[in-house]
């Protein structure tokens, strides 16, 4: 699988937007960028996942770099709940189920 | 109940115990999988089971030993566990659509600690 880089921490203020980047240098054609996340003492979660496109979803908006080398979860309005680790994981279209997660970017968000 | 459950919440075992995780899906999955999740270490898979079949075990010690009775239900059996087993145990489900995304939904996990 593909690997992916992320900053280990970001910090936000509440109600601010906050932009999670991640590099994929070596994508390839059919893999799709998944991006999970893990509250305290929960399991990680769905948050949303696109190909090539922008794409928008009830929980944030993923921006996906034309030469798809990086892209960026974007949280419109951080809250004190979206504090958790954020996983961009690489998963080659019809490949196995699955997910290969790295180190995550850990989210803080100041009230 | 709904989504993903995991019992129990947290055990403690020594190390000549023997006992087993529990997960149940209620959301019709067809693909269920076993993840590790050691302090300061990435989320690690350790089995995945399609239609009650096992397709994948990613080089998993014989000392763990999962079972899939029906596409609901998903047991991974311990024994003789070592202290660096100590982690969290998460289990998820997935679709298993042919052709299309299929999101995963993990449990809470079981908070395993080995003596």
């Amino acid at each position: 699988d593909a690997k992916t880089t992320q900053p280990n921490s970001m910090e936000s203020n509440e109600e601010e937007p906050v932009h999670l980047p991640c590099n994929h240098s070596t994508i390839s054609g059919t893999d799709y960028i998944h991006w999970y996340r893990q509250l305290p003492s929960q399991g990680p979660e769905y948050v949303i996942h696109g190909l090539t496109s922008n794409v928008n979803n009830r929980m944030a908006s993923l921006a996906i770099a034309e030469d798809r080398k990086s892209s960026t979860l974007i949280l419109h309005r951080a809250t004190l709940r979206d504090a958790a680790v954020y996983y961009c994981i690489l998963r080659s279209q019809g490949g196995s189920e699955k997910l290969v997660f790295g180190k995550g970017t850990k989210l803080t968000v100041n009230p | 109940e709904t989504g993903v459950t995991q019992t129990p919440r947290h055990l403690v075992m020594g190390m000549t115990n023997k006992k087993s995780l529990k997960c149940e899906q209620h959301l019709g999955h067809n693909a269920m999988y076993w993840y590790k999740q050691s302090a300061k270490k990435p989320l690690e898979l350790m089995f995945v089971y399609n239609f009650k079949e096992q397709t994948e075990n990613n080089s998993v010690p014989s000392r763990f030993s999962p079972e899939c009775p029906n596409s609901s239900h998903l047991f991974l059996h311990l024994h003789t566990l070592q202290p660096e087993d100590s982690a969290l145990y998460l289990c998820a489900s997935s679709q298993d659509r042919a052709g299309s995304y299929n999101e995963q939904f993990f449990g809470p996990g079981t908070r395993l600690t080995v003596l």
